[in-house]
């Protein structure tokens, strides 16, 4: 069974703190994404990261797609409440061309 | 352009019935999925569906259905429910299943209550 496991599950910190989610496998993803899911909504694509070593910057987020494609990170500078919520990361297997999804991780920015 | 929608938003079913959700994807998307999200479980690939096409499927029952329309709508169906599908239950469209991204686009998902 193909997995792809994030850490850490829950992370509840104070706003202007730094914190990074991981996202790691043992297989290789040909992409993947990063999804931002608040209560009540669906998922939004944060950002995709294709080629292995990338580094995507979107604002205050940092996405990084390790060298081998197995794994990823997001990493949040100064984080603020509106960054609340809950974090799925979603590869694309090299070898199955499936999407599969981690379990997420939930953050809370507390004020 | 329009997102995802999904209809209905909420839903309160009894155990043993059936239910029978809609989803209509971004103009030009053919890929429909739909995906079973739960506290304890997570997000929970149901199948997807390409131009009419079921292309995957996940490891759900068979009480678990499909079907997707020329325009490209989809629906999935539930029957005998039970209380364990209760969850939201969300669709999502995307370009192309095929290539290497394969990005994709939620709706904002139908709340389920099984009681």
């Amino acid at each position: 069974t193909q997995l792809l496991e994030q850490s850490p599950q829950f992370l509840s910190i104070q706003e202007g703190e730094n914190l990074t989610v991981y996202c790691n496998s043992s297989s290789v993803f040909s992409s993947l994404q990063w999804y931002r899911q608040e209560p009540g909504e669906g998922p939004v694509l944060l950002v995709t990261v294709v080629t292995g070593g990338e580094v995507k910057k979107l604002k205050r987020l940092t996405f990084q797609f390790g060298d081998a494609r197995k794994d990823s990170s997001l990493h949040i500078t100064a984080a603020q409440p509106g960054d609340t919520g809950l974090y799925l990361c979603a590869g694309v297997t090299s070898n199955t061309g499936k999407l599969i999804f981690g379990q997420g991780t939930t953050l809370q920015v507390k004020p | 352009k329009a997102g995802v929608t999904q209809t209905p938003r909420y839903l309160i079913k009894t155990r043993g019935q059936q239910v029978t959700l809609s989803c209509s994807p971004i103009s030009g998307h053919r890929s429909v999925s739909w995906y079973q999200q739960t506290p304890g479980q997570g997000l929970q690939f149901l199948f997807e569906y390409f131009s009419e096409t079921q292309r995957n499927k996940g490891n759900f029952p068979g009480r678990f259905s499909g079907r997707q329309f020329s325009n490209s709508r989809s629906e999935m169906n539930v029957s005998t429910l039970e209380l364990g599908d209760s969850a939201l239950y969300l669709c999502a469209s995307s370009l192309d299943h095929r290539g290497t991204a394969y990005e994709q686009y939620f709706g904002p998902g139908t709340r389920l209550t099984v009681t």
